[in-house]
């Protein structure tokens, strides 16, 4: 089955900088990737997601990248802001329709610093 | 946009009891719900999913005679967790493919 690798486990940057997540999967059927965002002791949130036609994706000062070949994909937010400081998984899901099931990566802890 | 309710918030029982756990889709209809399960701090762990009509699959690991899936309608899926345990005190948190996935608000289940 697939599997979903997620670096780093924890990331702090100051505020205003650039954070970056990175992921791998190992299942080459996959062709859906969403990230979310989850805040403690809420439900994770979708913030961003790309589908294997597609090389990049941008909404506002979140962007993510997809390398199919690779079998990685990133995501990218810049002039970080304290409120988006929370748990971040990237996922994987092997139906172009989004209707098969996701599994997720272990998630990054993000810490903006004001 | 898309809505999944999900019941209880939180609940704590005695160990050895059962609890139930609902999600109900309010605006569109779930052929599909996915379980998952999150200890402190570790990421969204996949535990079976339901279909409506049919059998729910379970992920390898997940023991079925001890969490009971059922997708009664199109817009109502059920977990229970029978003879509850300590170790089996998380949160439980479900998900419907609509927009992408949407997901209930989560239930926090402590077992004493």
């Amino acid at each position: 089955g697939e599997n979903v690798e997620q670096h780093p486990s924890t990331l702090s940057v100051q505020e205003g900088d650039s954070a970056v997540i990175k992921c791998t999967y190992s299942d080459s059927a996959s062709n859906y990737f969403p990230w979310y965002k989850q805040e403690l002791g809420k439900r994770p949130q979708l913030i961003i997601d790309i589908r294997s036609n597609v090389g990049e994706k941008k909404d506002q000062r979140i962007a993510v990248t997809l390398n199919k070949t690779a079998k990685h994909f990133s995501l990218h937010i810049t002039e970080t802001q304290p409120e988006d400081s929370a748990v971040y998984f990237c996922a994987a899901s092997e139906s172009g329709t989004s209707y098969d099931k996701v599994i997720f990566g272990p998630g990054t802890s993000l810490s903006v610093i004001p | 946009g898309a809505v999944v309710s999900q019941h209880p918030s939180w609940v704590i029982c005695k160990s050895g009891t059962s609890v139930k756990i609902e999600c109900r889709s309010l605006d569109f209809q779930a052929t599909t719900m996915f379980w998952y399960r999150q200890f402190p701090k570790q990421s969204l762990m996949l535990m079976a999913t339901s279909n409506e009509g049919s059998k729910a699959t379970y992920e390898q690991g997940v023991e079925k005679d001890k969490f009971l899936i059922n997708h009664a309608s199109l817009t109502l899926s059920t977990l229970t967790v029978t003879s509850a345990h300590p170790e089996d005190s998380s949160f439980y948190i479900c998900s419907a493919p609509s927009y992408g996935y949407t997901f209930g608000s989560g239930t926090r289940l402590t077992v004493v």
